[in-house]
C-alpha cells in the first residue's frame, strides 16, 4: 500500500514571498503520479500540477513547481510570488497509473499573510 | 468547458436514514471515483467504477453501496446513516489510462 506523508500541518508567508511545501511518498511501484491539490475554504478540490514518475524534468505550471526526487520519495510543492488566493489546504496526492484511486496526505494549511 | 456535476450540494439527514447522492462525470469519461472527506481530513478513497463495472474498493462501509450506469452516472446510496457519516463526499471522473482525475465540487451531508 502507498503512503504519503505531508510533514507540515500549517504554513504561512508573506505575499509576493516564495514557499515551499513537503511530501514524502512510500511505493514499491515504479510507474505512477504524484499531484498537488488546492482545497480552498469553498472545499472544491482543485488540481494545481502534477508529475509522472517516469519523467525527470520538474513540472511547472505558471507559479507552481516542484521539485521531484524519485530516489528520495520526494514530491515538494514551490509556489513563488505568493497571492492572497494561494490561501488554501494543500494536499499531496499518489496515484498508482494501475490502480487510478488516489492516495492522499494530510495536508498542509497555507495562509498567506498580505 | 463541463465539469463533474454532483447533486445534491447539501443534504441533511437524521441518523438511521438513507441518502442517495448523484454524480455527473466530464463527458466521455469512463471511470468515476468517490472519496469522503471528514472534518479536518484528508478524502479517503470509497469505491470506483469503470465502464459500468466496480474496479476498485477502498474503505466503503457495508452501509454503502454504489453503481454506475449506463449514461455513466454514478450514485452512491448509504443506508442506516450514523452521525459519523457527517462528512464531503466527492465524486471524481476520469478516462481511462489518463491520469488527471477531475473532481466535483462535493455534496456536504450532514447527519442529525
Amino acid at each position: 500500500a502507498q503512503t504519503v506523508t505531508q510533514s507540515q500541518p500549517e504554513m504561512s508567508v508573506q505575499e509576493a514571498e516564495t514557499v515551499t511545501l513537503s511530501c514524502t511518498y512510500d511505493t514499491s511501484e515504479s510507474n505512477y503520479y504524484l499531484f498537488w491539490y488546492k482545497q480552498p475554504p469553498s472545499r472544491q478540490m482543485i488540481l494545481v500540477i502534477r508529475q509522472e514518475a517516469y519523467k525527470q524534468q520538474n513540472a511547472t505550471e505558471n507559479r507552481f513547481s516542484v521539485n521531484f526526487q524519485k530516489a528520495a520519495k520526494s514530491f515538494s510543492l514551490k509556489i513563488s510570488d505568493s497571492q492572497l488566493g494561494d490561501t488554501a489546504m494543500y494536499f499531496c496526492a499518489f496515484m498508482n497509473t494501475n490502480a487510478g484511486k488516489s492516495t492522499f496526505g494530510d495536508g498542509t494549511t497555507l495562509t498567506v499573510k498580505p | 468547458a463541463a465539469g463533474v456535476i454532483q447533486s445534491p450540494r447539501h443534504l441533511i439527514k437524521e441518523k438511521r436514514e438513507t441518502a442517495t447522492l448523484k454524480c455527473y462525470p466530464i463527458p466521455r469519461h469512463d471511470t468515476v471515483y468517490w472519496y469522503q472527506q471528514g472534518p479536518g481530513q484528508d478524502p479517503q478513497f470509497l469505491i470506483s467504477f469503470y465502464e459500468k463495472m466496480q474496479s476498485d474498493k477502498g474503505s466503503i462501509p457495508d452501509r454503502f453501496s454504489a453503481q454506475q450506469f449506463s449514461d455513466y452516472h454514478s450514485e452512491l446510496n448509504m443506508s442506516s446513516l450514523e452521525l459519523g457519516d457527517s462528512a464531503l463526499y466527492f465524486c471524481a471522473s476520469s478516462l481511462f489510462g489518463r491520469s488527471e482525475a477531475f473532481f466535483g465540487q462535493g455534496t456536504r451531508l450532514t447527519v442529525v
